[in-house]
């Protein structure tokens, strides 16, 4: 199946610097890409919506100054926190789904868990 | 405007017996997916199951499978033979519309099962 991955897995940061998480997809082109957000015992909240060349639209709720998407390639989406806070400590997760698959589902990435001290 | 229900939060099962966790959506497309998502204690979005509006036949694959019930707007997983490696938090989630690539996804809040030995 498609794989995507996230770098990095883990990360530990001070409050007030800005943290970037990458989002691959390894062996499909992907136009769209997804960001969530899972805080603990929680559901996945979707953040916005990546795509390629184009702004990110982003979820009711969610600060676009604060979650910085860009998606410069068919197959990278970084999500930057910027300024981040204890409160930003949560896990984050991407997806895509590939341009040509009939497979009606989304990839996940193996997700990146963020700690704001 | 689109919604998921799982009604259990949690739920305590005998290894080899069969569980059905339960899921209502809310939408007012004709169109839609449903899908059956498993996440271990290590992050990742697992795929299991997708159940699509027009499908006639419930949706199988191994031991999962899916009860669509269109009219009452169910769509629960059964897991038959359950084993201590199902032990995870499941979620149900829907596309609403025809699939594309940029087609979002959103979340249940999940149910945690836990297989006992």
């Amino acid at each position: 199946g498609a794989v995507v991955s996230q770098h990095p897995s883990r990360v530990i940061c001070k409050s007030g610097t800005s943290v970037k998480i990458e989002c691959r997809s390894l062996d499909f082109q992907a136009t769209t890409m997804f960001w969530y957000r899972q805080f603990p015992k929680q559901s996945l909240m979707l953040m916005a919506t990546s795509n390629e060349g184009s702004k990110a639209t982003y979820e009711q709720g969610v600060e676009k100054d604060k979650f910085l998407i860009n998606h410069a390639s068919l197959t990278l989406s970084t999500l930057t926190v910027t300024s981040a806070h204890p409160e930003d400590s949560s896990f984050y997760i991407c997806s895509a789904s590939p341009r040509t698959s009939s497979a009606d589902t989304q990839y996940f990435g193996p997700g990146t868990r963020l700690t704001v001290l | 405007a689109q919604k998921i229900t799982q009604t259990q939060p949690g739920m305590f099962v005998q290894e080899k017996e069969a569980v059905t966790l339960d899921c209502t959506y809310d939408t007012s497309d004709q169109s839609y997916g449903l899908f059956w998502y498993k996440q271990p204690s290590s992050g990742e979005m697992i795929f299991l199951i997708y159940q699509g509006s027009y499908d006639e036949q419930n949706a199988t694959e191994g031991r999962y499978s899916l009860n669509f019930q269109k009219a009452r707007k169910s769509a629960n997983l059964v897991i038959s033979a359950s084993q201590l490696g199902d032990s995870a938090m499941y979620f149900c989630a829907m596309r609403e519309g025809r699939y594309s690539s940029a087609s979002k996804i959103i979340f249940g809040s999940g149910t945690r099962l836990s297989i006992r030995p």
